[in-house]
């Protein structure tokens, strides 16, 4: 069936350093990717997507890009902040009516001081 | 700015007890989700709506569960006969356009069952 998986589960950076979380997905048909920060006991956030019709997105320090043939992607935060520490999740959708979406496991990213 | 509002932030609830959770969707969105998290885990797709009709349902959406839009505004999720693993935090989400469009979560119910 249709699944996304996500690595690395956790993931430890300095202040001021760069975090990858990358993700692959099963179906082919899949076309759109949404990226979620979750915070603490709080709902996910959209804080990027991107469509299968590019491969890659930026958006001041996050930038997103996409593998289609190897059905990859991966979210980049560059110049991380004590306030990017949170669960990220990487998802995917389909093109159609009220296609759900498919979510990763989750990458908790904590940023050192 | 417009947000998918839920109701109550958290519910407890014996096993066995029906629960109803309440969401109020994003007021010019088509269409219409329940999501479930259980504590630590990911977030999983439950049911998606639109039209007045459910468009999809995952496994874990069985016959213990039902929607129901009962007015212009509400979107429910009830659950039956609750089990202790119906526990975790629900979120409904709403988006303007299907797939390929942004969803908006609501802040989520917390379902405890004792």
């Amino acid at each position: 069936g249709e699944n996304v998986e996500q690595h690395p589960s956790t993931l430890s950076v300095q202040e001021g350093d760069s975090a990858v979380i990358k993700c692959t997905y099963s179906d082919s048909a899949s076309n759109y990717f949404p990226w979620y920060k979750q915070e603490l006991g709080k709902r996910p956030q959209l804080i990027i997507d991107i469509r299968s019709n590019v491969g890659e997105k930026k958006d001041q320090r996050i930038a997103v890009t996409l593998n289609k043939t190897a059905k990859h992607f991966s979210l980049h935060i560059t110049e991380t902040q004590p306030e990017d520490s949170a669960v990220y999740f990487c998802a995917a959708s389909k093109d159609r009516s009220a296609s759900k979406i498919i979510f990763g496991s989750g990458t908790r990213l904590s940023i050192r001081p | 700015e417009p947000e998918v509002t839920q109701t109550p932030s958290h519910q407890v609830t014996q096993m066995g007890q029906e629960v109803i959770l309440r969401c109020v969707p994003i007021s010019n969105h088509l269409y219409f989700y329940w999501y479930r998290q259980i504590l630590g885990q990911k977030v999983e797709f439950l049911v998606s709506f639109y039209n007045n009709e459910i468009s999809e349902k995952s496994e874990i959406f069985d016959d213990q569960f039902s929607v129901e839009r009962p007015d212009g505004s509400n979107f429910t999720l009830k659950i039956r006969s609750t089990k202790l693993e119906d526990s975790a935090m629900y979120f409904c989400a709403s988006s303007v356009f299907g797939g390929n469009t942004e969803a908006f979560f609501g802040q989520g119910t917390r379902l405890t069952v004792v």
